[in-house]
């Protein structure tokens, strides 16, 4: 079957613009997370959705970040005033239930000039 | 501060030579402990969960141990494809759904 899906996959945008990142969850995956992957370091925590249940933004770095999940489905990254230190690559990753394994989706790579 | 912390950075291996890659933690009362492959431009792909330290798992030439502080992915006998960056994470007592992640291993099988 299909998997996670993001789009679009790379993405340059100048210091200072808005962008969106876009994520089509596995069908039937009520979790669903948003992870920012720079080199060298592991996996930053940005955002959980589990159902209907309000969602965890306690990993966002700034209110400049923001994250919907439209009919618990796709997903929206947005982040605002784009920052030289935002360029990384966006993971998004899906799975059946709080513990269970992530699929993920193979990013967005973001580079703010 | 829970940790988890991989070592080695990277691993440059011959065409079957065997070895084995460190995955160590301070979280007391993990509620699992995973591992993942991420291949370059691509998103990590799951390969095993552990729950309680003495369990093992094993997927094709790779095989993961856990003990309390530490789990290990062995690679027997690896091949060029297994070339990839293996990723460690870590679910915490407190949490259904958070992990802390290491930092990856980068594995380098040249034939």
């Amino acid at each position: 079957g299909a998997g996670v899906s993001q789009s679009p996959s790379n993405k340059v945008t100048e210091k200072g613009k808005d962008v969106e990142l876009r994520c089509d969850p596995i069908s039937g995956h009520t979790a669903l997370y948003w992870y920012r992957q720079s080199l060298g370091q592991g996996l930053e925590f940005l955002i959980y959705f589990q159902g209907n249940s309000a969602p965890d933004k306690s990993g966002l770095p700034s209110d400049r970040f923001s994250a919907e999940r439209t009919g618990g489905s796709v997903s929206t990254l947005t982040i605002q005033r784009t920052q030289q230190e935002d360029s990384a690559v966006y993971l998004c990753a899906s799975s059946l239930g709080a513990s269970s394994p992530l699929h993920f989706g193979n990013g967005t790579r973001l580079t703010v000039t | 501060e829970d940790q988890v912390t991989q070592s080695p950075e990277a691993l440059r291996l011959q065409e079957g030579e065997s070895s084995s890659l460190n995955c160590s933690y301070t979280v007391s009362g993990l509620r699992g402990l995973f591992w993942y492959r991420q291949d370059p431009g691509k998103g990590p792909e799951f390969l095993f969960t552990l729950y309680s330290a003495g369990e093992e798992k094993e997927k094709e030439r790779l095989k993961a141990t856990l003990t309390k502080k530490e789990s290990f992915l062995h690679i027997t006998a690896p091949k060029p494809e297994d070339s990839a960056t293996y990723l460690c994470a870590v679910q915490p007592p407190d949490s259904n759904y958070q992990l802390i992640w290491g930092a990856g291993t980068k594995l380098i099988i040249k034939p």
